[in-house]
């Protein structure tokens, strides 16, 4: 696509419930990265992959966050038992994933927000 | 990892130059400093990036000291419409893509 898509862009769920976050990257870019944004704060690295595979998940705050990629493309970051505190703009990057020096393209992101 | 500081807000004001400067001590050899601009409901977006010496493009100039241990973004002739967060990265690699909080810069008319 031409750029980094975001779905949905606004979440608004209830506390316990379990959402789902979809990042669909640039064409073409094998590396794909997840940020949490609260609101005033800077980012927040979650976890970035190199094709579907991801060799950094410590950025991950809990073992109720996970995310998958599949066919090296679209993304998924699925929060468990949402917590209030899990209220955030979740915001998706892609690079070419070369090696070397990686630009960064971003979505717009998604507003959770959990009640 | 690089780990940078920034100053945490600037204020400017419409036609000015503003600099902005980012520390970066413990920089490897191989890494590159990056800068990137957020506005509100916005993802990042790349301004510049170098190595050493200067850059400039079309929106900024980027200029490192020959020892690379700070770098400092030059926006020329500021405008409102440059009020944003802007967020210095240094590294290579995918592990090294973490952002710091970043400076808030407001343009005063």
């Amino acid at each position: 696509g031409a750029g980094v898509s975001q779905s949905p862009s606004n979440k608004v769920t209830e506390k316990g419930k379990d959402v789902e976050l979809r990042c669909d990257p640039i064409s073409g870019h094998t590396a794909l990265y997840w940020y949490r944004q609260s609101l005033g704060q800077g980012l927040e690295f979650l976890i970035y992959f190199q094709g579907n595979s991801a060799p950094d998940k410590s950025g991950l705050p809990s073992d109720r966050f996970s995310a998958e990629r599949t066919g090296g493309s679209v993304s998924t970051l699925t929060i468990q038992r949402t917590q209030q505190e899990d209220s955030a703009v979740y915001l998706c990057a892609s690079s070419l994933g070369q090696g070397g020096v990686e630009k960064l393209f971003f979505g717009s992101g998604t507003q959770l927000s959990v009640l | 990892l690089a780990k940078t500081t920034q100053p945490i807000s600037m204020d400017s004001y419409e036609g000015q130059e503003v600099n902005i400067t980012c520390s970066h001590n413990n920089i490897a050899t191989n890494d590159y400093i990056t800068w990137y601009q957020q506005f509100p409901s916005q993802g990042p977006r790349f301004i510049i990036q170098g190595y050493k010496t200067k850059v400039t493009n079309e929106v900024a100039s980027l200029f490192i000291p020959a020892d690379r241990k700070s770098s400092t973004l030059s926006l020329p002739r500021v405008s409102l419409s440059d009020t944003a967060v802007y967020y210095c990265l240094v590294g290579l690699l995918f592990k090294d893509m973490r952002f710091g909080a970043g400076t808030r810069l407001t343009v005063k008319p």
